[in-house]
């Protein structure tokens, strides 16, 4: 069983659209969230962390966590061809004494002219 | 330099070579890890290092042997690689308490002819 999981798409929306990523953990002892962005061939950049349930907005970007059900999500208003990429959901398991991620296997965006 | 370094950017090699990648991190973190990521598949965590101590070996191939001096430093000793090692590797640092947060070096294209 995948510890974190994403739709690995490709998720095609077009430009101005607003784009939804999804992603479920299996930990419900999880304490931090975050959300990177990879463009190809090209290292994973953080753009988001998330720690209390609820949304977190900065700039065009929204994240969304509900530790009830087990989710997080991204949402990103206005899509650019320039957020065409890999979106990758990481998670901080709880009890863990440091700073280990587990990563889903990253949901592809492709936005359209 | 500011945040994580990695050298080489691109590496080629051999089976029968030796060779070493470098990782450098100026942000003041104690944890350091080691991630390999493959053609169109997820990042796979190799190594993770905290106040220079090994704390994860994840099966990892002795052909692969990490070298961690202090908590700026992170190395990737390679020898007698075979060609499905060919990826991008790429080295992560965080602080060792707290929510998480890891920032990635730019990585090194590894091809192993």
């Amino acid at each position: 069983q995948k510890e974190v999981e994403q739709n690995s798409g490709p998720l095609s929306v077009p430009e101005g659209a607003i784009a939804s990523l999804n992603c479920t953990y299996s930990d419900r002892g999880s304490q931090s969230f975050f959300w990177y962005r990879q463009y190809s061939g090209k290292s994973p950049e953080l753009i988001m962390s998330i720690y209390s349930n609820g949304d977190k907005e900065d700039g065009r970007f929204t994240a969304q966590l509900n530790k009830a059900s087990q989710y997080v999500s991204l949402l990103i208003r206005d899509s650019q061809p320039s957020d065409s990429a890999t979106y990758l959901c990481a998670v901080k398991a709880g009890g863990t004494s440091y700073g280990k991620l587990t990563f889903g296997q990253g949901t592809i965006l492709t936005v359209h002219p | 330099e500011t945040g994580v370094t990695q050298t080489p950017r691109h590496l080629v090699m051999g089976m029968t070579n030796k060779k070493s990648l470098k990782c450098e991190q100026h942000l003041g973190h104690n944890a350091m890890y080691w991630y390999k990521q493959s053609a169109k598949k997820p990042l796979e965590l190799m190594f993770v290092y905290n106040f220079k101590e090994q704390t994860e070996n994840n099966s990892v191939p002795s052909r692969f042997s990490p070298e961690c001096p202090n908590s700026s430093h992170l190395f990737l000793h390679l020898h007698t690689l075979q060609p499905e090692d060919s990826a991008l590797y790429l080295c992560a640092s965080s602080q060792e308490r707290g929510p998480g947060l890891q920032y990635f070096g730019p990585g090194t294209r590894l091809t192993v002819t």
